[in-house]
């Protein structure tokens, strides 16, 4: 299993949107509506903000959104804030009960 | 509330095995998988395996099967990941989280990280 690609880097300014896309093949991301995301803080535990493409869990702000197109799921934070600076990962079902993440990306505000 | 606390960091050299612990409280620990993450110095996170404490069903990621064990243990509601020989290479942060599953799996819950570092 290779990792899904992200870019390496994404930044923009308080307010603003950006997206992240993460890039796998026919047989995770495009075979599979199950691609979750997390925010990740250096030296902290990484927390879930996207589930199931685009479901948000409970707490998470309604700035984070997803999105999927074939082999391309994709994250967007919208009103770009200085707490969105941070490591971000997608993941997703790979079959077999197997999942992969991203590569990460760091997001500068 | 729902809490994951791992076990401390670990300081060992190549060749010595190494066993860390997950410890939950908070929810029915049979009942949903645990997940073992991985990310070494500067890199990003590896998914490395997933298992289920009710059965102890356990599916490893290729890249590490046969490189570590995981394991549970129900009745103190915790989860482990062992290593019979360590390696330099194995040196990283290993983090545990609860998964769960819609047909796929994501991870709701986290715990703090166990750092590992073997050297000689």
């Amino acid at each position: 299993q290779s990792p899904l690609t992200q870019p390496a880097s994404v930044s923009g300014s308080p307010g603003q949107s950006i997206t992240i896309s993460c890039t796998g093949t026919s047989s995770d991301v495009g075979a599979y509506n199950y691609v979750s995301w997390y925010q990740h803080h250096p030296d902290r535990a990484p927390k879930l903000i996207l589930y199931d493409i685009s479901q948000r869990p409970s707490g998470v702000s309604d700035r984070f959104s997803g999105s999927k197109s074939g082999n391309t799921a994709s994250l967007t934070i919208s009103g770009l804030q200085p707490e969105d600076e941070s490591d971000y990962y997608c993941c997703s079902y790979a079959g077999g009960s197997t999942e992969v993440f991203g590569t990460g990306t760091k997001v500068t505000v | 509330e729902v809490k994951f606390v791992q076990s401390g960091s670990e300081l060992r050299r190549p060749g010595e095995s190494l066993k860390i612990s997950c410890e939950t409280s908070g929810y029915n620990f049979p009942n949903y998988w645990i997940v073992w993450v991985r990310q070494m110095p500067g890199k990003g996170l590896e998914w490395m395996g997933i298992i289920y404490p009710g059965d102890s069903d356990v599916r490893y990621s290729p890249s590490f099967a046969g490189q570590v064990t995981m394991s549970a243990d129900r009745s103190i509601s915790t989860a482990f990941l062992q290593w019979e020989s360590l390696e330099a290479s194995d040196t990283a942060i290993y983090y545990c989280a609860r998964a769960r599953s819609s047909f796929g799996f994501y991870f709701d819950f986290w715990g703090q990280g166990t750092v590992v570092t073997v050297s000689s």
